[in-house]
Formats: C-alpha cells, structure tokens, sequence
C-alpha cells in the first residue's frame, strides 16, 4: 500500500517570502516519482515539479524546489519569492513505478499582501 | 506540453438521468486514462484505470455499474454516470498517460446532480 500524507490543512505566507509546503510518504517500492500540483479555483491541476526516487539531486523549476529527503520518506515543496497568484491548492501525489498517481489530502496556501 | 480535453466542463442534470464526460488526448496517444473524482475541499480520489481496449480496473468502494468507463481509442476515453444521484454531484478529472510515462489531466468536469 502506499500513503502520501500532507499537514497542513492551510498555510499563509507573505508576498515575497519563501514558503515549505509538506508532504511525507511511505511505499515499500524502490521506484517511485514525486510530484506536486498546484489546483487553482478553477480546478485545473497545474504540474509544478517532479522527483524521481533515483534522482540524486532534488529538483528545482523556476521559483519551485523539492527539498527530497528519501530517508526520512519526505518531499517538501519550497516556493520562493512568493507571488499573489500561487495561493491555490497545493497537492503532492506519489507514483510507484508505472502505476496510478495517489494524491495528498492538499494544502491551502494563501499568499498575503 | 502535451494538452487533455474534457467535455463537458460543466454540467447540471436531473436525479436518475445518465451523463456522460469525454475525455481526449490532443496530441498524443494515451494508453492509460485515469479517473478521479473530487469533492468539495477534499483531494482527488482514484476511481479507476482503464488501458485501450480493455475493461476498466475500479478503486474499491466505486461501483463499476454505475460508473461506466470506455477506453475505445487511443485518445479517448469516456466516463457515464448511469442513474445520476445528488451525491454524484463532484468534480470528475481525467489524465492521461502516454507511452513515454507522462501524465497530464484534463480540466474537469463539475456535475451538478438536482
């Protein structure tokens, strides 16, 4: 079986500050992927990043990194520079292998002025 | 990047009626469609996957009679809600997966069940 699990329910942050969004995880599949989606209002799911449970480096895009912490069976989201348009849903989903993508129960992050 | 179609966006029926959602792959060829539903302020919960030209694989707990999956193409595949209930009523997203291993979801379908 596999868990994704996020804790927070909501976050706030202020506009132009960094911001960790979590998740943790629990598979017992060596080949796994990590991703995170923003969702906002209008619903579209959003790709933002991808980790690879090979992946040696944790991946960045733009103003979006992964903090990969595979020990400790964590991918933390980290926005910098936060922006007014990021508040939205933040999910974090887990693929083992070339199987179905499992989501978290979501964060909403909201981004203030 | 590569863009997934989902038709209706929004649709509003009566209790007991049939509605069916379209999924579509635009510029590649999905061999796996994924299903999910989502309620209001909640995740997005996996209700089944189907492969071209075969049956559907259901999430426990998602009645398959009721919910009716076709994946007659490579780049289509269709989800009808047979006898539709108000509690039907929820966001239904599909994604796509092509042979390369990348995924990407459609943009929702919201069903409004009266």
């Amino acid at each position: 079986a596999q868990k994704i699990t996020q804790t927070q329910p909501g976050m706030f942050v202020q506009e132009k500050e960094a911001v960790t969004l979590d998740c943790t995880y629990d598979t017992s599949d060596p080949s796994y992927g990590l991703f995170w989606y923003k969702q906002p209002s209008s619903g579209e799911m959003i790709f933002l990043i991808y980790q690879g449970s090979y992946d040696q480096q944790n991946a960045t895009e733009g103003r979006y990194s992964l903090n990969f912490q595979k020990a400790r069976k964590s991918a933390n989201l980290v926005i910098s520079a936060s922006q007014l348009g990021d508040s939205a849903m933040y999910f974090c989903a887990l693929r083992r292998g070339n199987n179905d993508m499992r989501f978290g129960a979501g964060t909403r992050l909201t981004v203030k002025p | 990047g590569a863009v997934v179609s989902q038709h209706p966006s929004w649709v509003i029926c009566k209790s007991g009626t049939s509605v069916k959602i379209e999924c579509r792959s635009l510029d590649f060829q999905a061999t796996t469609m994924f299903w999910y539903r989502q309620f209001p302020k909640q995740s997005l919960m996996l209700m089944a996957t189907s492969n071209e030209g075969s049956k559907a694989t259901y999430e426990q707990g998602v009645e398959k009679d009721k919910f009716l999956i076709n994946h007659a193409s490579l780049t289509l595949s269709t989800l009808t809600v047979t006898s539709a209930h108000p509690e039907d009523s929820s966001f239904y997203i599909c994604s796509a997966r092509g042979y390369n291993g990348e995924q990407f979801f459609g943009p929702g379908t919201r069903l409004t069940v009266l």
